[in-house]
């Protein structure tokens, strides 16, 4: 099973501020990696897969870059609706498609 | 629009079992893997098990396999999935979500609680 790993495990961020989360995988995933939002109560939300298509929906301050192992997921100016927690996901080869554990941007 | 819920969350005790029920509408659902995926109170998400169009593939992630079984019924769009040997660690959301892979849809979550 790869295990993904996310850094920071809490960010405490301004609005406005730059951001970039990391996700690194046990072992390499190529670019079948994703990034999900979620905030309380609710359930997540898909925002970019292929390490960085967007959906169609998501603004463009929202990038994903890397491959292999090494990810990151960059907000470049943080709005008031970003502040959730957010997940990576790697779905290289079979299953299980395991997740990090998720990075939390708390309002600074 | 698509729509995914899920029921059959419940107060189990440990060592029970509980079925739960993921109905998919909107889209057709005999077209797609589905995947069930769980969190636990205040933790992160575990992807737990998905299964092929007309169920010739399942896999499950290795905490599970041998006591949860994925099922589905594509006439009624229905994807199941069958809890046995319950313990308190089980104890979470759970949600189905469309695809094999990324899940774009999610439903609203089920709860499930294992306690004595």
């Amino acid at each position: 099973e790869i295990v993904m790993t996310q850094s920071p495990a809490t960010l405490s961020v301004s609005p406005g501020e730059r951001v970039i989360l990391s996700c690194r995988a046990s072992q390499s995933v190529g670019t079948n990696l994703a990034w999900y939002q979620q905030k309380p109560g609710q359930a997540p939300r898909l925002l970019i897969y292929g390490v960085s298509t967007r959906l169609t929906d998501l603004p463009a301050r929202f990038s994903g870059s890397g491959s292999g192992t090494e990810f990151t997921l960059t907000i470049s100016s943080l709005q008031s609706e970003d502040f959730a927690v957010y997940y990576c996901q790697q779905y290289n080869s079979l299953p299980p498609y395991t997740f990090g554990q998720g990075t939390k941007l708390e309002i600074k | 629009e698509v729509q995914l819920v899920e029921s059959g969350g419940a107060l189990v005790q440990p060592g029970g079992s509980l079925r739960l029920s993921c109905v998919g509408s909107g889209f057709t659902f005999s077209r797609y893997w589905m995947t069930w995926v769980r969190q636990a109170p205040g933790k992160g998400l575990e992807w737990l098990a998905n299964i092929q169009q007309y169920g010739g593939e399942r896999y499950y992630v290795d905490s599970v396999k041998g006591r949860f079984s994925i099922s589905r019924d594509n006439a009624n769009n229905s994807l199941y999935l069958h809890m046995s040997r319950l313990r308190v660690e089980d104890t979470a959301v759970y949600y189905c979500a469309r695809g094999d892979t990324t899940s774009r849809y999610w439903g609203q979550g089920t709860l499930v609680t294992v306690s004595s």
